[in-house]
């Protein structure tokens, strides 16, 4: 039974459609993040949310929408989508804020041509 | 400076060497420190975490952090084949915003 899931594993886009990834999560965390992993493999945190309130917000384009309809999910909308959106955006969770012991999605690869 | 320096390799070694991946930071107020292994095309997933100074050992798996020179290192002994992966070192405070180095990539050969 997978820890956090993420749909879809692949979306491939035109430059200007909006499209949402989908994030759940059954470890009963309390947190939940959106990190962006670029092709050199930065990983870099967008979004967390912590028993659904928004707890940080990196400096995001506001085309990027997170929302977070319970605990346990957490979906990316991304508005009028850029070829520099191409990446691989990853979910993750964990118990508390800190963040120390994150549990990652198997990722969702982004191509925006 | 960048708050989290990593050498993003590429390192390859035989099978049974001891690996060690480093990283440096810059930030003092960093408080814990962790490990995060990723395998091509999957999420990272936690290897090892650590609060304080010193050494955290976890089977072949050994963790260590030197705060006075903002030094970070996982060491891999009896290095196998499934080693090979990119290795992420992380690092946070308190606000859950943790910091990723590049990764390492590793590769152990037969």
């Amino acid at each position: 039974d997978t820890a956090v899931s993420q749909t879809p594993k692949y979306l491939v886009t035109q430059m200007g459609n909006d499209k949402s990834i989908k994030c759940e999560q059954n470890l009963g965390h309390d947190t939940m993040y959106w990190y962006k992993q670029d092709s050199k493999k930065f990983l870099k945190i967008m979004f967390s949310y912590n028993n659904k309130e928004l707890i940080i917000n990196e400096t995001v384009p506001n085309r990027f929408s997170p929302k977070s309809p319970d605990k346990a999910h957490l979906n990316l909308h991304i508005n009028s989508l850029e070829l520099g959106d191409s990446a691989v955006y990853f979910c993750a969770s964990s118990q508390g804020q800190q963040g120390i012991q994150l549990f990652f999605g198997s990722g969702t690869q982004l191509s925006v041509l | 400076q960048k708050e989290v320096e990593q050498d993003p390799g590429p390192l390859s070694v035989p099978e049974g060497a001891i690996v060690s991946l480093n990283c440096t930071y810059s930030n003092s107020a960093f408080q814990y420190f962790m490990w995060y292994r990723q395998y091509s095309r999957k999420g990272p997933e936690l290897l090892m975490y650590t609060y304080s100074s010193g050494n955290k050992e976890d089977g072949r798996f050994t963790a260590q952090v030197d705060k006075s020179s903002k030094y970070i290192s996982l060491f891999i002994r009896d290095s196998q084949p499934s080693d090979s992966a990119t290795y992420l070192c992380a690092m946070g405070g308190s606000q859950g915003n943790l910091i990723f180095g590049k990764g390492t990539k590793l590769s152990v050969k037969p």
